[in-house]
């Protein structure tokens, strides 16, 4: 089964309203990481957390990570009708391979102009 | 630009071919990835190889083939033996470990059976 898990599968915003979607998984992890993809295309890296580390920011972006409840979660601010995308957490499970991420099935985030 | 190109865009298959998806990156990065993603799902591990003429299975690997002759490259084939090859295909690169890298990924190969 999937490492990870976001929630919700779906998710339609106003433009300038806060989005926040939820990462869990099973197992402990060296790292978690969030991706974002277009419609038809690749995924695109967007941060990349570990699990020592409880917060991190980048531009408009906050992950937070609970190691002791196995959560993440991805905060976009200010949303933009470009935010529209598939958001993915990933994580690479301690102990296993270091090549190995381990994807969510996703959250559908959808800004409406 | 560095990035990753993967072609052709579209593929069809039609029933006991083989066909071949190409994956080339100039990123200088050790480490290549095959994915496999279908409708409302995550991807899904194929294939990664961490040098050249080294490759290892992930967890979808039966119906799949691949080679790694060249840093630059790592061509996928879909054999015959794949029954339901119809998805998306993603090809991804990064540097070495240790710790997880960004994977860097191209805009992927969509496949389907005539």
């Amino acid at each position: 089964s999937q490492q990870g898990e976001e929630d919700p599968q779906a998710l339609s915003i106003q433009e300038g309203e806060n989005a926040t979607m939820n990462c869990s998984y099973k197992t402990s992890i060296n790292n978690l990481q969030w991706y974002r993809q277009n419609s038809g295309r690749g995924l695109v890296h967007l941060i990349l957390i570990r699990s020592n580390e409880r917060e991190k920011h980048s531009g408009r972006l906050r992950v937070t990570l609970d190691t002791s409840k196995k959560s993440s979660s991805l905060l976009i601010t200010a949303s933009r009708a470009a935010d529209t995308a598939s958001y993915f957490c990933a994580t690479d499970a301690r102990g296993g391979s270091n090549y190995k991420l381990t994807f969510g099935k996703g959250t559908l985030l959808t800004v409406n102009p | 630009d560095g990035g990753i190109t993967q072609s052709p865009k579209y593929l069809f298959r039609k029933e006991g071919q083989n066909v071949t998806l190409s994956c080339e990156q100039n990123l200088n990065h050790d480490a290549m990835y095959w994915y496999r993603q279908d409708p409302g799902q995550g991807l899904r591990l194929i294939y990664y190889s961490q040098i050249v003429n080294d490759f290892q299975k992930g967890d979808i690997a039966e119906g799949y083939s691949v080679s790694r002759e060249k840093k630059e490259s790592f061509p996928l084939t879909v054999t015959s033996a794949q029954k339901n090859p119809t998805a998306f295909y993603l090809c991804a690169s990064s540097i070495i470990p240790p710790g997880a890298q960004p994977q860097h990924f191209g805009d992927g190969t969509r496949l389907s059976i005539l």
